[in-house]
């Protein structure tokens, strides 16, 4: 079974550009998740699908990310303008369905590390 | 608020000898407990979980982890480590009655020869 995949691995970048992440997840999985993994930190939760519509958006700093799941299947998390703070590594995850993702695992991806300078 | 702490940056052990890393945790309601591991430059891999039922759950390379409600803890242990448990370990909480999968801050678990 094909796991989650991301691209690109890495990015660099300078603060004011735009760029775009890409994730496709486990197939058949509904609901997609984004994370933000700063250095020293654990994940934080920044936007939350089931299937193509958004089940949990409130710590997506909404000024400058946007994240779309058009066809329920795969997703894109841009950035635009870029920030320096915004250097961490996204991770893309999937579960089988909102219950499952609640008790049971999240399959993750292997990340994309963004470096703004 | 829920949140999840693991007071430890970093643990050291000696290979074959027994592992313990911490996660104590706040939630409302009744929690679900999880611990995942990293290994460089890859994503998170779930390694167990806690629902309801025995305090002692038993996941993925040997590992368990015991809930004790009395003292919010869901430490992970390994009776006997691996030089190959080197990684960072996070420990991560859900509210049963919904709300986001919260992680800890991870702790980086390094095993000598």
């Amino acid at each position: 079974e094909a796991g989650v995949a991301q691209s690109p691995r890495y990015k660099i970048i300078e603060k004011r550009q735009s760029v775009a992440f890409w994730c496709n997840p486990i197939s058949g999985h509904a609901t997609l998740y984004w994370y933000q993994q700063i250095l020293g930190q654990g994940p934080k939760l920044l936007i939350q699908f089931q299937n193509n519509g958004v089940v949990d958006d409130s710590q997506l700093p909404k000024d400058r990310f946007s994240a779309e799941r058009l066809k329920g299947v795969d997703s894109t998390l841009k950035i635009q303008p870029a920030k320096l703070e915004d250097s961490a590594v996204y991770l893309c995850a999937s579960s089988l369905d909102l219950l499952a993702g609640r008790t049971g695992e999240l399959f993750f991806g292997e990340g994309s590390r963004l470096t703004v300078l | 608020a829920q949140s999840v702490a693991q007071p430890e940056d970093q643990v050291n052990v000696a290979e074959g000898n027994p592992l313990t890393v911490k996660c104590t945790y706040s939630v409302s309601g009744n929690p679900y407990l999880f611990w995942y591991v990293q290994y460089p430059n890859r994503g998170l891999q779930f390694l167990l979980k806690y629902i309801t039922g025995d305090n002692l759950v038993k996941g993925s390379y040997g590992f368990e982890a015991e809930f004790n409600k009395s003292q919010t803890s869901f430490h992970l242990k390994k009776p006997s480590a691996l030089v190959s448990d080197s990684a960072l370990y996070f420990c991560a909480v859900r509210e049963n009655q919904g709300g986001k999968l919260i992680f800890g801050q991870g702790t980086e678990l390094s095993v000598k020869p």
